[in-house]
């Protein structure tokens, strides 16, 4: 069956260290993927997004990267700030379908 | 960048009643909307699709006349959760898609049901 995993362990870093989240997908063959950040009772923001003939891609402090061999992607904040603790999300879209299909998240909190 | 509006932000109800949620797309039109389910700490399960003009396309195992979809308008989706029970409390999000698909999927605030 179809599965999308994050690490369902919160992720604690310190102030000003990147840090790296992973979503693993098993039974895809995705045309795309996407990374949200939600925050507590909020609906998720869409923040990037890559295609599968795409190895990488960067938005200011924001890097992701997709390697559909290993089938995952690392998903890496920068700098980070207490401001970017949130849970992340990632989102998978195949070939023959638009509608995303999400990963449970990763909770991260950086620590000042 | 596009916008989705979602009312309301909360809702408390009692069981057996029923409440509507609106969801609004701002600054764009979407032929498509999408209608979410989430638990704490839970992933977002799709729950229908939503086609304007047309029935909405549902999951498989979502009650389609427990969850009723309404997309009349270019702009807006509505879910109605008809005869809601405590199981139905719930975190409820809609989304949609601008025409430019770099942009991902924009989300709605959600909406917090809680059936007393």
């Amino acid at each position: 069956s179809q599965k999308i995993e994050q690490n369902s362990e919160a992720l604690n870093i310190q102030e000003g260290k990147t840090a790296t989240l992973t979503c693993n997908y098993t039974n895809y063959s995705p045309a795309y993927l996407q990374w949200y950040r939600q925050d507590p009772g909020r609906g998720p923001v869409f923040l990037l997004l890559i295609r599968e003939n795409e190895k990488e891609k960067r938005k200011e402090r924001l890097k992701v990267t997709f390697d559909t061999t290993l089938k995952q992607s690392l998903f890496h904040i920068t700098a980070s700030q207490p401001a970017d603790s949130a849970t992340y999300l990632c989102a998978l879209t195949s070939g023959g379908s638009y509608i995303p299909t999400f990963g449970r998240g990763t909770s991260l909190i950086v620590h000042p | 960048g596009a916008v989705v509006s979602q009312h309301p932000s909360w809702v408390i109800c009692k069981s057996g009643t029923s409440v509507k949620i609106e969801c609004r797309s701002l600054d764009f039109q979407a032929t498509t909307m999408f209608w979410y389910r989430q638990f704490p700490k839970q992933s977002l399960m799709l729950m229908a699709t939503s086609n304007e003009g047309s029935k909405a396309t549902y999951e498989q195992g979502v009650e389609k006349d427990k969850f009723l979809i309404n997309h009349a308008s270019l702009t807006l989706s509505t879910l109605t959760v008809t005869s809601a029970h405590p199981e139905d409390s719930s975190f409820y999000i809609c989304s949609a898609r601008d025409t430019d698909a770099n942009y991902g999927y924009t989300f709605g605030s959600g909406t917090r049901l809680t059936v007393v």
